[in-house]
């Protein structure tokens, strides 16, 4: 399995601003990704981080509003830039170790935007 | 895209009760997964199947790829089960996910 964390576990923020979103696993891991849960709805990928290059974003989600680095194998962040209440959402970092193998989730990021 | 439509919506259950939730999707997959949330918003894996039937204490998952349906069982549920179960499958795409099946189990 994989251990993963993220800091911070909830927050609540005024519009305008930005707030970066960190996700630490416990082991090395071939894919790292971003998803977005709105409430009442069910989740949406944002984007795949990808380790030392830009992160592949979905449709409808770009670099500007969400950017997302990550340095190495066990570490991404996630960045909501200029957040207005739209972006009310848990944000939930999930990763997959290796090809074929299951994937697992982090325990998410309760975001309200006021 | 694949669509991904689970049943019930909503669930409420008297403790001990069978419990059953389903998933269909429409187009071929490589894997389904069978996901837990619960109210604080972590997501735990329960199964990931291809074919078959999988079994995890009083939970047990079957996957019928000729039908494209998937159906998640509980045995004598518990109100610690009360929880959402999110359906998700995958082929050469990210994963797509049903809306949840929200289960509400009363002692």
């Amino acid at each position: 399995s994989a251990v993963i964390s993220q800091k911070p576990s909830r927050d609540i923020c005024q519009r305008g601003t930005s707030l970066t979103i960190q996700c630490q696993v416990d082991s090395q891991v071939t894919m790292m990704f971003w998803y977005r849960q709105q409430p009442g709805q069910s989740l949406t990928l944002i984007a795949t981080a990808n380790q030392g290059s830009e992160a592949t974003y979905e449709s409808g989600f770009v670099i500007d509003k969400f950017p997302i680095s990550r340095p190495n194998l066990t570490f991404s962040t996630l960045t909501v830039s200029n957040m207005s209440p739209e972006d009310s959402s848990i944000y939930l970092c999930s990763v997959i170790r290796g090809f074929g193998e299951t994937q697992y989730f982090g325990p998410g990021t309760r975001l309200l935007v006021l | 895209k694949n669509e991904v439509e689970q049943s019930p919506q909503n669930l409420t259950a008297q403790e001990g009760e069978f419990i059953t939730i389903n998933c269909s999707y429409s187009v071929g997959i490589s894997a389904l997964h069978w996901l837990q949330q619960h109210p604080g918003g972590g997501i735990v894996s329960l199964f990931m199947l291809s074919s078959g039937k999988k079994k995890h204490g009083r939970l047990i998952a079957t996957i019928n790829i000729q039908e494209k349906h998937s159906s998640l069982h509980i045995t004598a549920s518990h109100p610690r089960d009360s929880a959402v179960y999110i359906c998700a499958v995958t082929g050469n795409t990210p994963l797509v996910f049903g809306k949840g099946t929200r289960l509400s189990v009363i002692a």
